[in-house]
């Protein structure tokens, strides 16, 4: 499988903070996406990206912004954390020809 | 818009019985669908997907799924399970972007 590292694993933080979470891999792939987990909710899309410095923003966008200024690194961001963004993040990756998504092992985020 | 639905939140399976989770999607095209499962505190895995051909398609593990454009289903299905599919399940759906829709998975019991 590709090696997507999620950092931190787990991350609690208050109202109002700012958030980063970082994503990385190894395997070159060019397309990246942030989804948040919730009960009730599945995987819901934040933001994705089709190349260096190439973002959209996915279903669930509203709070988070991205930044990728080199392939291996997706960065997330909330820049004022909400109660309701209290989530576990995950990350996936996918290969320019493939159809396959491969995913991290997620960052369980709490703001209190 | 895309989406998918889950009816089953969650479903107990003795070990050695067969096993059915349903999903239905909505889509304004032809639809690629996935299926991914995920065991506890883990990212998710691709099963099996669907794009184009046979509408029975084989996956890893044993499992094997069955679109049916007619009433928009794409059910995954298992013969015999095992106590280590107790897991998440996930059907998922999308276009050749791979911007997925997830449903809010079928969590899987599987008793001795």
């Amino acid at each position: 499988d590709a090696g997507i590292t999620q950092s931190p694993r787990h991350k609690v933080t208050e109202t109002g903070t700012p958030v980063t979470l970082r994503c990385h891999q190894t395997e070159n792939h060019r397309y990246m996406y942030w989804y948040r987990q919730d009960p009730g909710h599945g995987l819901r899309l934040i933001h994705y990206s089709y190349g260096v410095k190439d973002t959209d923003k996915g279903e669930v966008s509203d709070g988070y912004s991205v930044s990728r200024s080199k392939t291996e690194d997706f960065l997330l961001t909330l820049e004022s954390a909400t109660s309701s963004q209290t989530s576990v993040y995950f990350c996936a990756t996918r290969g320019e020809i493939s159809e396959k998504l491969f995913f991290g092992s997620g960052t369980q985020l709490s703001v209190l | 818009a895309q989406s998918v639905t889950q009816p089953d939140i969650h479903i107990t399976v003795s070990e050695g019985a067969s096993l059915e989770l349903r999903c239905n999607y909505s889509y304004g095209a032809t639809p690629y669908l996935f299926w991914y499962v995920q065991s506890p505190g883990q990212g998710l895995q691709l099963l099996l997907k669907y794009f184009s051909g046979d509408t029975l398609v084989q996956g890893i593990k044993g499992f094997e799924a069955e679109f049916k454009r007619s009433q928009s289903s794409f059910n995954l299905r298992k013969p015999s399970v095992h106590w280590s599919d107790a897991a998440e399940y996930f059907c998922a759906v999308g276009s050749n972007d791979y911007k997925l829709s997830f449903g809010a998975g079928t969590t899987v019991t599987v008793r001795a």
